[in-house]
């Protein structure tokens, strides 16, 4: 079954320090990959999305993606949190072309500690 | 340009009372579909369409059903509420394959 895994449901950073959110996804072909944002009681805003141009993809507020096709990873980076990330992201895969559904990972909630 | 509208924002109902979720857009995407958000459980699909007319299961389909009578809209209905239905629902549509765009969900207790 096509699945999305985002490993830890739970990160938390220090404000200034690298933040790196992990998402894999169970394909052979190269599927649409997308990291989506949510913050406390809205709805869900695009990061960034990958769809086979460069396998390092940059999105808004610093954030950056890289595709791993070795690896079936689609891992979420910032090089500096702010205090302003704290939020819960999501891993969201589209297994095949044109409009179909999306497949998310269980997302990862983000705390940044002053 | 409101994008993708749901209504109500929050909702208490009562176990086996119906109500319909409503979702309208105004960019003309084919594309539209219906999601639950449950503690970590991520997003789970429930239903979409791909046009007017079209309509199809996701995820977790039971329970709910859908219709599509027009480009715009893309209700969800419940038939008959049950407290495993508690959580919170989100519209999103998208066109020629391109991101997603989400509304801002609705929240919906059952007692």
């Amino acid at each position: 079954a096509q699945s999305v895994t985002q490993l830890g449901s739970h990160v938390s950073v220090s404000e200034g320090a690298l933040v790196l959110l992990r998402c894999n996804y169970s394909s052979s072909v190269p599927p649409y990959l997308f990291w989506y944002v949510q913050y406390p009681n809205q709805g869900l805003q695009l990061l960034l999305k990958y769809t086979s141009a460069a396998t390092l993809v940059k999105g808004i507020n610093g954030f950056e993606a890289e595709f791993k096709k070795s690896e079936t990873s689609f891992h979420l980076t910032k090089p500096s949190a702010h205090m302003s990330d704290a939020a819960e992201y999501f891993c969201a895969v589209r297994f095949n072309s044109g409009n179909t559904p999306l497949v998310f990972g269980k997302g990862t909630r983000l705390s940044v500690i002053a | 340009n409101a994008g993708v509208t749901q209504t109500p924002k929050f909702q208490v109902l009562k176990t086996g009372q119906s109500m319909t979720l409503q979702c309208a857009q105004d960019m003309n995407h084919e594309y539209m579909s219906w999601y639950r958000q449950d503690p970590g459980m991520g997003l789970r699909l429930i239903h979409y369409s791909v046009g007017a007319g079209i309509t199809d299961q996701g995820e977790v389909p039971n329970g709910y059903n859908v219709s599509r009578s027009t480009t715009e809209d893309f209700p969800l209905r419940l038939l008959s509420a049950a407290p495993s239905q508690t959580s919170v629902y989100f519209c999103a549509t998208a066109t020629g394959g391109q991101p997603q765009h989400f509304g801002d969900g609705t929240r919906l207790s059952i007692l």
